[in-house]
């Protein structure tokens, strides 16, 4: 079974800073990565994804993230961290087979900014 | 273009009495997924539905729960009777048609509180 580990449940950065958040997944053939990212009172919002190709993807907002299958590693970053970035960040991984729909969540990150 | 929208956003009902959680998917979307999130917890896979057929309903917890898609548009989660550790946020998401390579739009969610 899938499983998707966020090690870091709370980080907070200063404003401009830059940022990465973790995500080490379990999964037994080439994943479907996701980050999404809920602010307060709001729905996920996905960020991007990795489904095969090129492994740094480029997000919405600035965000981008590297597949390393060596590590199982999905890491979310961003180089300069704005105050509208505070939110919980989740990672997830997709399914095959018949179960291609359901996404496997990690803990989440919640993402602290400091002015 | 709509998102996904849950209906209602807030719901707080004694145990023993019976919630019903509605979501309307993004139109021409066929895959509709149920999600919970129960609180300190990661968020959990409960159903999908693709159209009005259920190709995986492993998540769902117990027979209290009962996953409905009639016409393949909106769907509705009832909780009859609702326990304690069924509060939580409910997310419903939909994809358009594809083997898991589709990503999936959620809605904001109901957050479901029980006395």
């Amino acid at each position: 079974a899938q499983s998707v580990t966020q090690p870091d449940i709370h980080i907070t950065v200063s404003e401009g800073a830059s940022l990465e958040l973790r995500c080490n997944y379990s999964y037994g053939a080439t994943p479907y990565l996701f980050w999404y990212v809920q602010s307060p009172g709001q729905g996920l919002q996905l960020l991007l994804k990795y489904f095969s190709g090129d492994t740094l993807v480029q997000g919405i907002k600035g965000f981008e993230a590297e597949f390393k299958r060596s590590q199982s590693s999905f890491n979310l970053r961003k180089p300069s961290v704005h105050w509208s970035d505070a939110a919980e960040y989740f990672c997830a991984v997709g399914a095959g087979g018949t179960s291609y729909g359901k996404l496997t969540f990690g803990q989440g990150t919640i993402l602290t900014v400091h002015p | 273009e709509a998102g996904v929208t849950q209906f209602p956003s807030h719901s707080v009902i004694e145990k023993g009495q019976t919630v019903t959680l509605r979501c309307d998917p993004i139109s021409g979307h066929d895959n509709l997924y149920w999600y919970r999130r129960v609180m300190g917890k990661e968020i959990k896979f409960l159903l999908h539905f693709v159209k009005e057929s259920k190709q995986d309903e492993s998540g769902m917890p117990n027979n209290r729960f009962l996953a409905e898609r009639t016409g393949g548009t909106y769907s509705t989660l009832k909780v009859q009777p609702a326990e304690l550790e069924d509060s939580g946020v409910y997310f419903c998401a939909s994809s358009q048609s594809g083997k898991g390579n589709q990503p999936q739009h959620f809605g904001d969610g109901t957050r479901l509180s029980i006395l």
